[in-house]
């Protein structure tokens, strides 16, 4: 069955160091969500993406995040400098926009913890 | 802000036993949905209902919705084990998505 990829599953990191995850959505799926889950909430969207271009990053704090999606495939989520609070498990899920039933996929996730 | 906030936070049943949680939103919607995360997982679709719909079933799940309140619920019967999780709803407009804080259920074998 397909599935969401993501890595790497967990990453510690320094605070003001760079961090980057990967997420490989789900063959012919066009859109492509990134999600921030703090413990003991809800995920938050980060951006979603339509093919290569950005739908909504209204919630991204760009000034040190980014997210790109080049060819329309695979994604990278970059946060440069992390900040403590920025320890959270990032969430990439998929979702084939010509289905009716309109189900998101997700991913494993990253567990990201800034010390 | 998030549209939709789950209640109760957090439930613990015995086994056998059902399940509620529920889910108030706050503008029109065009679908809720309901999503089940094992602890430090991903997200898993359960139930799609539309918002012309009013209930809807899947295995032993039930899910209600009521436009006119804005909520809506998710039964699940005969609780076992393996349903211990943490449960969302997501309301759509378009293609957003808005997730709730969640419920946490423990069920007690």
């Amino acid at each position: 069955e397909a599935e969401v990829a993501q890595s790497p599953r967990y990453k510690i990191t320094e605070k003001s160091q760079a961090v980057a995850f990967w997420c490989d959505p789900i063959s012919g799926h066009a859109t492509l969500y990134w999600y921030r889950q703090i413990l003991g909430q809800g995920p938050e969207l980060l951006v979603q993406f339509q093919d290569e271009s950005v739908v909504d990053d209204s919630q991204l704090p760009k000034d040190r995040f980014s997210a790109e999606r080049l060819k329309g495939v695979d994604s990278t989520l970059k946060i440069q400098p992390a900040e403590l609070g920025d320890s959270a498990m990032y969430l990439c899920a998929s979702r084939d926009e010509l289905s009716s039933y309109n189900e998101q996929f997700f991913g494993p996730g990253t567990r990201l913890t800034v010390l | 802000s998030q549209q939709g906030e789950e209640d109760p936070q957090a439930l613990s049943i015995q086994e056998g036993e059902n399940a509620t949680m529920n889910c108030s939103y706050k503008t029109s919607i065009n679908n809720l949905q309901w999503y089940r995360q094992n602890s430090g997982r991903g997200l898993v679709h359960l139930i799609l209902i539309r918002s012309n719909e009013r209930e809807k079933h899947s295995g032993r799940l039930r899910v209600t919705l009521d436009t006119s309140k804005k909520s809506s619920s998710l039964l699940i019967t005969a609780s076992r084990a393996a349903d211990t999780a943490s449960y969302f709803c997501a309301t759509s407009y378009g293609q957003n998505f808005v997730f709730g804080p969640g419920t946490r259920l423990s069920v007690l074998p």
